[in-house]
């Protein structure tokens, strides 16, 4: 199974500030047609989970652009630029370029 | 618009079996995938299985000896069956579709207790 390693674990950081996640993988996301299918989600406390980026940097409709993906084959990046009061809740990067895993989660938190 | 509700018995009795039912509206299940996905209370999030478009299913390697996904077209239902359940298995249980996992249930929660 692919590993997807997410760090930090726990992110404390004021409103405005820029952050950014790193999610690494075991093995190469890069999908025999092209694609790379990582994707990040945020979930809010008592929420579902809500997809931000797929295919790597593809901002999902209605997402904010101070969202942002970048990265290829294992090392991958999720930066939020300025964070805002409602970015707060937990972070995963999946992958489903193979049978689908996700990362541990990166809970975002107010300094 | 595209919707996912689960529903179930909320209580299980351990070594019983689960049978969840994922309703959909607003896409055909001949034409996406639908996957189940679970969350352990304060935990991550772990993918279950998949019901392709055309029918065929993929599994969680640690799960398959206990999983089983299946759909009733004509209802716009995917059902999740997992039997030998045990306190590990509580959580909560979302049905989920589309690219990067766009669309998701408000989930329901199963709790594993005598």
């Amino acid at each position: 199974d692919v590993v997807l390693t997410q760090t930090p674990p726990t992110l404390s950081a004021t409103i405005g500030q820029s952050v950014s996640i790193s999610c690494r993988s075991s093995q190469s996301l890069l999908h025999s047609n092209g694609n790379t299918y990582l994707n990040w989600l945020l979930q809010r406390p008592g929420q579902p989970p809500q997809l931000l980026i797929y295919l790597v940097s593809r901002l999902e409709s209605g997402v904010p652009n101070r969202f942002s993906g970048s990265g290829s084959g294992t090392d991958f990046t999720l930066k939020i630029s300025g964070v805002e009061a409602e970015d707060l809740g937990v972070y995963y990067c999946v992958q489903s370029t193979h049978a689908p895993t996700f990362g541990a989660g990166t809970k975002l938190e107010l300094k | 618009q595209v919707q996912l509700k689960e529903s179930g018995p909320g209580l299980v009795q351990p070594s019983q079996t689960l049978s969840l039912t994922c309703t959909v509206s607003g896409f055909s299940l001949t034409s996406y995938n639908v996957h189940w996905v679970r969350q352990p209370p304060g935990k991550g999030l772990e993918w279950m299985g998949v019901i392709w478009s055309g029918g065929n299913t993929d599994y969680n390697s640690a799960l398959k000896p206990r999983l089983s996904i299946s759909r009733d077209t004509s209802k716009s239902q995917v059902f999740l069956t997992m039997n030998s359940l045990q306190t590990e298995d509580t959580g909560i249980y979302y049905c989920t579709m589309g690219i990067g996992f766009a669309y998701w249930g408000q989930g329901t929660l199963v709790t594993v207790s005598s």
